[in-house]
């Protein structure tokens, strides 16, 4: 089947605005990971859905920052007022199973650009 | 808090030249240790894992030993090729908590023909 999709590949939006990021999981998969990949480093953790509850959200950088997921399906992650450091390309990740050896798979990412 | 150190890129090698990309690891737990693979263009994907000490984790001729008394997940290759190019990332998921993967910096490795 289908991966991991996530929309759009690319984002540019001026500072301070608000944007929309979308990541549809792989069907079935009831546990749903958001990540912050910044220029040179490695992954940081965002937030994390258990079907559509998020139990853990302090990875999230700022109050800017928020998340939801629909029907245990859908998920987005929008940040308001945009600043120049939230430039990075944020991954959402999916698997079937929450336990700590699951595979996690992962979509190609939003690539954001603030100017 | 638990931490992953992997060995900074670029790194360069020839074509069939052994690999060794270092990582460690520090954890209050028991975590499952995983290599990731980005090539280029295309998104994260899992190389290979081990779920406990002493375990290898081995795909597409890489290898990995889960070792705790070093708290080292070492990825080796005995012959890489042009293909092989990409970032490769070491992370750990902890037994505790949401199961989120921990991540290193990621190394890149560039495949010379």
């Amino acid at each position: 089947g289908a991966g991991v999709s996530q929309s759009p590949s690319n984002k540019v939006t001026e500072k301070g605005k608000d944007v929309e990021l979308r990541c549809d999981p792989i069907s079935g998969h009831t546990a749903l990971y958001w990540y912050r990949q910044s220029l040179g480093q490695g992954l940081e953790f965002l937030i994390y859905f258990q079907g559509n509850s998020a139990p853990d959200k302090s990875g999230l950088p700022s109050d800017r920052f928020s998340a939801e997921r629909t029907g245990g399906s859908v998920s987005t992650l929008t940040i308001q007022r945009t600043q120049q450091e939230d430039s990075a390309v944020y991954l959402c990740a999916s698997s079937p199973l929450r336990t700590p050896s699951s595979e996690a798979f992962f979509g190609q990412g939003t690539r954001l650009t603030v100017v | 808090g638990d931490s992953v150190t992997q060995m900074e890129g670029p790194v360069t090698l020839s074509e069939e030249a052994f690999l060794t990309i270092n990582c460690t690891y520090t954890a209050t737990g028991y975590p499952s240790l995983f290599w990731y693979v980005q090539y280029p263009g295309e998104g994260l994907q899992l190389l290979l894992k081990a779920t406990k000490a002493d375990d290898k984790g081995s795909n597409k001729g890489f290898e990995a030993t889960y070792r705790k008394e070093t708290t080292s997940f070492h990825l080796e290759k005995g012959s890489v090729q042009v293909s092989d190019s990409a970032v490769y990332f070491c992370a750990l998921s902890d037994r505790e908590g949401n199961y989120q993967l921990i991540w290193g910096a990621g190394t890149k490795l560039i495949i010379k023909p």
